[in-house]
């Protein structure tokens, strides 16, 4: 079965650089989710989408953006990168009208600053 | 403010049986979730409560009490493959809505 995919796994960055995260949900879902989890931390909940308009916000920095097209991927954008920056950052997908409860994690992408 | 509380480790034998607990104070509530992440990995989903009781999955049990904002998550018959943090999470909204986690249970299986 289809799952999250996010692009890239792994990405490297100095401070003060720029980086874009993808994500691509699972067909059919119309809700994409944002989450920050930094070593040994819980996962934080950054920001949602729901039919390519925000639908939620949490603890995103004023640096970063997101959007969500009309193919239902969605971007991170994350400018001005600082080193408590470097996190997994995970998104996931679920569908509003009936599908399984919670949702599905994408494998994620490891972001370091340096 | 959320807050969800829960053991930061547990050390069991294979072959055995282990509860995490997990207790929460939130602003809102849609449903208990417990997710399994291995080191590095993405959380996957392992089981949700959104009534009171018991909800029995295979090797995985859940209770939930939403009048004691307490749940916990019962692992029988310990694998050494089981070794992972357990992460309670709370959905705070709607069935769409956001997770509030726990710090997650880092559950070491031994020989």
């Amino acid at each position: 079965a289809a799952g999250v995919i996010q692009s890239p796994r792994h990405l490297i960055k100095e401070k003060r650089e720029t980086a874009t995260l993808k994500c691509y949900p699972i067909p059919r879902h119309d809700t994409v989710y944002w989450y920050q989890q930094g070593p040994g931390q819980d996962p934080q909940f950054l920001i949602s989408f729901y039919e390519k308009m925000q639908s939620d916000k949490g603890s995103i920095p004023d640096r970063f953006s997101a959007q969500q097209f009309s193919d239902y991927h969605s971007e991170l954008n994350m400018s001005s990168l600082e080193l408590g920056d470097s996190a997994l950052y995970f998104c996931a997908s679920s569908y509003r009208q009936g599908g399984l409860p919670g949702y599905t994690f994408g494998s994620g992408t490891r972001l370091t600053v340096v | 403010g959320q807050n969800i509380d829960q053991p930061t480790e547990m050390t069991a034998t294979e072959g055995a049986i282990v509860q995490i607990n997990c207790t929460y104070q939130t602003s809102g509530f849609n449903g208990l979730f417990w997710y399994q992440q291995h080191a590095g990995e993405a959380p996957t989903f392992l089981s949700y409560n959104v009534l009171d009781g018991l909800e029995e999955k295979g090797r995985f049990s859940s209770f939930l009490s939403r009048s004691k904002g307490y749940s916990y998550l019962l692992l029988k018959e310990l694998q050494m493959k089981d070794s992972a943090s357990y992460l309670c999470a709370v959905q705070l909204t709607d069935s769409w809505g956001k997770f509030q986690f726990g710090a997650g249970t880092q559950v070491v299986v031994t020989p």
